[in-house]
């Protein structure tokens, strides 16, 4: 099975800085088919970015997919206060589908 | 707007099976993969298996000598059985649905808790 890593753990940052979240795979994921998601307490998880690099309708254009292969990067431009929340990422192209162990952005 | 909501028992006892539902709103079952998976509290998203409206199932091998996943499209519900639970079952279950491949729609989740 396709083992994701994303790092870091915790990343603290201020409202209007910019994030960067990585994950990396254990092999490579077919198609790049990578999805991110947005998660806050008590509530389930909403896609983000598909595909990689797409975003999910109604995803503001702050949030931004790059990457290929091994290796992916969840960029927001410029945090808001509802930003701040767990961001996960999972691989679909094979099975097991498997999820990151998730990256939590605070507030600093 | 597709809507999708899990009941089932909040507690189940160690050795016993857990069995939820997810039912869907606002939308076909029909033409769609479905998936069930698990966050144990403060962990990680666990994919358990999904289920094609056809009644074609794919599990995580992880769970698969214990999961069952089928689908009753007259009532537009998929269901969830896991045997022999024990306390690292522990978590919030989900149901959800395939875009395909990512999950577009989740349900709200419900907490399932193992323990005597």
């Amino acid at each position: 099975e396709i083992v994701l890593t994303q790092s870091p753990g915790t990343l603290s940052l201020s409202p209007g800085e910019r994030a960067t979240l990585s994950c990396r795979a254990s092999q490579t994921v077919t198609n790049n088919y990578l999805a991110w998601y947005q998660q806050k307490p008590g509530q389930a998880p909403r896609v983000l970015i598909y595909g990689a690099s797409t975003r999910a309708t109604g995803i503001p254009d702050r949030f931004s997919g790059s990457g290929s292969g091994t290796d992916f990067t969840l960029t927001i431009s410029r945090l808001e206060p509802e930003d701040f929340a767990v961001y996960s990422c999972q691989q679909y192209g094979n099975s097991p589908r498997t999820f990151g162990q998730g990256t939590k952005l605070e507030i600093k | 707007q597709v809507q999708l909501q899990e009941s089932g028992p909040g507690l189940v006892k160690p050795s016993e099976t857990l069995s939820l539902i997810c039912t869907v709103s606002g939308g076909s079952i029909s033409n769609y993969y479905w998936s069930w998976i698990r966050q144990p509290p403060g962990k990680g998203l666990e994919w358990i298996g999904y289920i094609y409206y056809t009644g074609n199932t794919n599990y995580n091998p992880s769970l698969k000598s214990r999961v069952t996943i089928s689908v009753d499209t007259s009532k537009n519900q998929f269901s969830l059985k896991l045997n022999s639970v024990t306390a690292t079952d522990t978590a919030v279950y989900y149901c959800a649905r395939h875009a395909p491949g990512f999950h577009d729609y989740w349900g709200q989740g419900t907490l399932v808790t193992v323990s005597s």
